[in-house]
Parts: structure tokens; sequence; C-alpha cells
């Protein structure tokens, strides 16, 4: 089955900053990577995301990069803020706009934004 | 606009209960998947749920089944409840099987 490594499991940084985080993904037929940030006591947030028929995609501060030949696809958070500071999870997904496929989670990321 | 609603936020339970969490969508969402997060990892697909129909099911026993309403909002039962199912119960919801999802912040289940 599908299955998403992570890496690093921990990353500190100063702020102002760039932090990357690196997720590798096994099934070729996924086509769909969002990111998720998660803060103390709540949920997944969606913060950004990528399919497969494009590159690299730029949000602000934040940008993911993909790269099917390699089955790799990277966050990256330029000057950090404290702010920034929570756990980030990569995700990958088959068939996004057919239906009925589940989301298959890295195992996280602790980002931690030094002032 | 409320975004998905879980409750009960926190929830403590003995060994062999049973268990109903409840998931109310974001507005105008059909589709309401659930996962379970063990402390550190990553969210673990449960199952999802569209048009009151469980669609797709992840690798957990039959202890763990769920329910859709006609107005969209689920419910999550687990029985004969183990140590191991002690974790981070999310509900997630989107406007059909295949979107973005919205995450809600969560049930915490303490199996003691």
């Amino acid at each position: 089955g599908e299955n998403v490594e992570q890496h690093p499991s921990t990353l500190s940084v100063q702020e102002g900053d760039s932090a990357v985080i690196k997720c590798t993904y096994s099934d070729s037929a996924s086509n769909y990577f969002p990111w998720y940030k998660q803060e103390l006591g709540k949920g997944p947030q969606l913060i950004i995301d990528i399919r497969s028929n494009v590159g690299e995609k730029k949000d602000q501060r934040i940008a993911v990069t993909l790269n099917k030949t390699a089955k790799h696809f990277s966050l990256h958070i330029t000057e950090t803020q404290p702010e920034d500071s929570a756990v980030y999870f990569c995700a990958a997904r088959k068939g996004m706009n057919t239906g009925f496929q589940k989301l298959v989670f890295g195992t996280g990321t602790r980002l931690l934004v030094s002032p | 606009d409320a975004g998905v609603t879980q409750s009960p936020t926190h929830l403590i339970k003995t060994r062999g209960q049973q268990v109903t969490l409840r998931c109310s969508p974001k507005s105008g969402h059909d589709t309401v998947s659930w996962y379970q997060q063990a402390l550190g990892q990553g969210p673990q697909f449960i199952f999802q749920y569209y048009e009151e129909e469980e669609r797709q099911r992840g690798n957990f026993p039959d202890r763990f089944s769920g329910h859709q309403f006609p107005n969209y909002s689920s419910e999550l039962n687990v029985n004969a409840l183990l140590l191991g199912d002690s974790a981070l119960y999310l509900c997630a919801s989107s406007l059909g099987p295949g979107s973005g999802y919205t995450f809600g912040s969560g049930t915490r289940l303490t199996v003691v």
C-alpha cells in the first residue's frame, strides 16, 4: 500500500531562517500532495497543496516543490517566524477528483522557530 | 461560518466499554472522513462516509463503525475499547469525496 516518509522529525531554526521539510511517497499513482500544520490541541490545517501536473507552487512565504520522477515533494518556509512553530505533516492521495481516496500522512516534523 | 465541529473534546473510558464520537461537517460539505492520530504520529485513515454509506475503509477492525445522517453529520463508534485505542480522533469534511479536507480539532480519547 501507499507509504509516505517524512524527515526530519524535528527541525530547529532561528527566526528569519528558512526551513525545508522533505517527503517521499511510494505509490506512483499519487497525484495530490497537501501539507498540513497542526498546532497544539488543534486539528491539522491545510497550508498548501500541489497536484502532480505542477512542479512548484508558492503562497507568500510558503512553497512546495514536487519531483514526480523521484517521488519526492518538499515544503519550503522562508523568513520563519515564531508563530510558524508547529508540527507539519505531508500527505499523498491518488485520484484527487475521482473520489473515495484516502489521504496517507507522513509521520510529522516538529518545527521550532526561536526568536 | 462554522468549521468542522467535534464532540466531546475529551473523553475517558474504561477498557471494554463502548464510545460514540460525533462530527458536524463544515457548512456545505457532504462527505465525512475519520482519522485516528496516535501520540507523535500522523493521522491514520479509518473510513469515509458519503451519501450515508461507508465508501472506503482503512485497516481498522470491525470494532470501529460509523454512521452518516441525512444532514451529513456523522458518528464514530468504537466497541470493546482497548488501551491502544487511546488517541486523538479527527473528523474531516469535504465537498464530495475527492475534494480537499477541512479537519476538526478532534476528540481526545483516553482508555484506562
